[in-house]
């Protein structure tokens, strides 16, 4: 039983560059999230899905895409990558009841732009 | 506006003793609160859930809730050097996205 699975662990873009931020969850639940955590932050929402077709903007969405074609995966995009972008990435995924559940995360993508 | 709030730290506790972290948020009709424990370079970790007043306890582990004063605290009891880690508090704040507002962590240190 994985849990919640990202990939890559770590990547270096350029800047203007894309990639694809993937994420996959065998638990089954409905309701996934993805964060962004820079040093000596807390986490910050970027988007969340309640279900698959249905994907919602956070705190922080700018720059960023999603889509949940599946309950298992929840890919985050990044369009034309910028140095304010570079970040730890956390993928987590919660059970029914959305925020008042707890949220389960996965081991993070650290992803810096140069 | 800070809707979440930690000390940042570092806080030093001497191994055994009670590590008290608090967190204080700004919702009042907030309903669920976690405390992750995020050790350097690692993803967070669940801790704690907390949903109604009073104390939760579990293991070495107690959650004290406070609504009335939007006040979450965590003890940890007989502390080791392996508690040794940042906490995250996190709480759902009515009226954003349906994810957890975070707060930027405690430092916990435990001396050997």
């Amino acid at each position: 039983n994985a849990g919640v699975t990202q990939t890559p662990k770590f990547r270096i873009l350029k800047i203007g560059q894309s990639m694809t931020l993937q994420c996959t969850q065998d638990m089954n639940h409905n309701y996934m999230y993805w964060y962004r955590q820079d040093p000596g932050m807390g986490l910050k929402l970027i988007y969340y899905s309640v279900g698959a077709g249905i994907t919602d903007k956070g705190e922080v969405p700018n720059g960023y895409n999603v889509s949940r074609s599946t309950t298992e995966d929840f890919p985050l995009r990044l369009e034309l990558a910028a140095p304010s972008q570079t970040s730890v990435y956390f993928c987590a995924t919660g059970g029914e009841g959305g925020r008042n559940q707890p949220q389960h995360f996965g081991d993070g993508t650290r992803l810096s732009i140069l | 506006q800070k809707e979440v709030e930690q000390n940042s730290g570092p806080l030093s506790v001497p191994e055994g003793a009670i590590a008290s972290l608090n967190c204080t948020y700004s919702d009042r009709v907030s309903q669920s609160f976690f405390w992750y424990r995020q050790y350097s370079g690692k993803s967070p970790e669940l801790i704690m859930s907390i949903y109604s007043n009073g104390d939760k306890e579990d293991g070495r582990f107690t959650a004290q809730l406070n609504k009335a004063s939007q006040y979450v605290s965590l003890l940890i009891r007989d502390s080791q050097p392996s508690d040794s880690a940042t906490y995250l508090c996190a709480v759902n704040i009515r009226g954003g996205a349906d994810g957890l507002t975070f707060g930027k962590g405690t430092h916990l240190i435990i001396q050997p």
